[in-house]
C-alpha cells in the first residue's frame, strides 16, 4: 500500500522560529510536492521537486524553501515563521510519466504560528 | 489560473440518496480528476477522466466531462454516511490546480 508520511500532525511554533516540515514516501516516486490548504482558498502549491536535488517554485513560494537530498524525503522550511503561515500543510508524491496523474497525499501537518 | 470552481459549496443529503457535484474550469485540459478529503483518510484520488472521454464510472461514482462547456460533474449514487467529505475537482498535470471544493454531509 502506498504511503506518504509527514513528521507531525500538529505543530505550534512562535513567530520568527525556523520550522522544518518533513515528508517521506515509500513508493520510489520521482515527483514530490508541498501544498498549503486554507479555508476558501483550496490547496495552493508552494514548491515541487522533479527529482533529487531539483526544485521548482509553485504558486506561493514566498517565505518558504525546500530541500530534497534523498529521493524519498522532501522537506519544507519556513526560515522565519510568521502568523500568516498558520495553515494545513500537505505533502504529495507522484510517479513521473504521462500515464501517471494521481498524486498521493500525506495526512497533513496543521501548523499554528503564534 | 485554471482553478476549478465547485458547485454547490455545501450539500446535505440522507443516506441512500444520490449526490451531484459540479465543477467549472477556465482553460483547456488534458484530463480532470476528482479527489476526496475527510478527516479519516486525508486527501485521496477518486477518478480521472481524460479530455476525449465524456463519461466514466467507478463503483458508485459517475463522472461526466463536457469540454465545450468546460465543466464536469461527479455523481455519487446510493450515498453512505462514510461519503461525508469534501470533494475537489482538479486540473493540471505536474502542477495540480484544486478547486475550493464541495462539502458533502450524508446523514444516516
Amino acid at each position: 500500500d502506498v504511503k506518504v508520511t509527514q513528521s507531525s500532525r500538529y505543530l505550534v511554533k512562535r513567530t520568527g522560529e525556523k520550522v522544518f516540515l518533513e515528508c517521506v514516501q515509500d513508493m520510489d516516486h520521482e515527483n514530490m510536492f508541498w501544498y498549503r490548504q486554507d479555508p476558501g482558498l483550496g490547496l495552493r502549491l508552494i514548491y515541487f521537486s522533479y527529482d533529487v536535488k531539483m526544485k521548482e517554485k509553485g504558486d506561493i513560494p514566498e517565505g518558504y524553501s525546500v530541500s530534497r537530498e534523498k529521493k524519498e524525503r522532501f522537506s519544507l522550511i519556513l526560515e522565519s515563521a510568521s502568523t500568516n503561515q498558520t495553515s494545513m500543510y500537505l505533502c504529495a508524491s507522484r510517479r513521473t510519466g504521462l500515464s501517471y496523474n494521481e498524486q498521493f497525499f500525506g495526512p497533513g501537518t496543521r501548523l499554528t504560528v503564534l | 489560473s485554471q482553478q476549478g470552481e465547485e458547485d454547490p459549496q455545501a450539500l446535505s443529503i440522507q443516506e441512500g440518496e444520490n449526490a451531484t457535484m459540479n465543477c467549472s474550469y477556465k482553460t483547456s485540459i488534458n484530463n480532470l480528476q476528482w479527489y476526496r478529503q475527510n478527516s479519516g483518510r486525508g486527501l485521496v484520488h477518486l477518478i480521472l477522466i481524460r479530455s476525449n472521454e465524456r463519461e466514466k464510472h467507478s463503483g458508485r461514482l459517475r463522472v461526466t466531462l463536457d469540454t465545450s462547456k468546460k465543466s464536469s460533474s461527479l455523481l455519487i449514487t446510493a450515498s453512505r454516511a462514510a461519503d461525508t467529505a469534501s470533494y475537489f475537482c482538479v486540473t493540471g498535470f505536474q502542477k495540480l490546480v484544486f478547486g475550493t471544493g464541495t462539502r458533502l454531509l450524508v446523514s444516516p
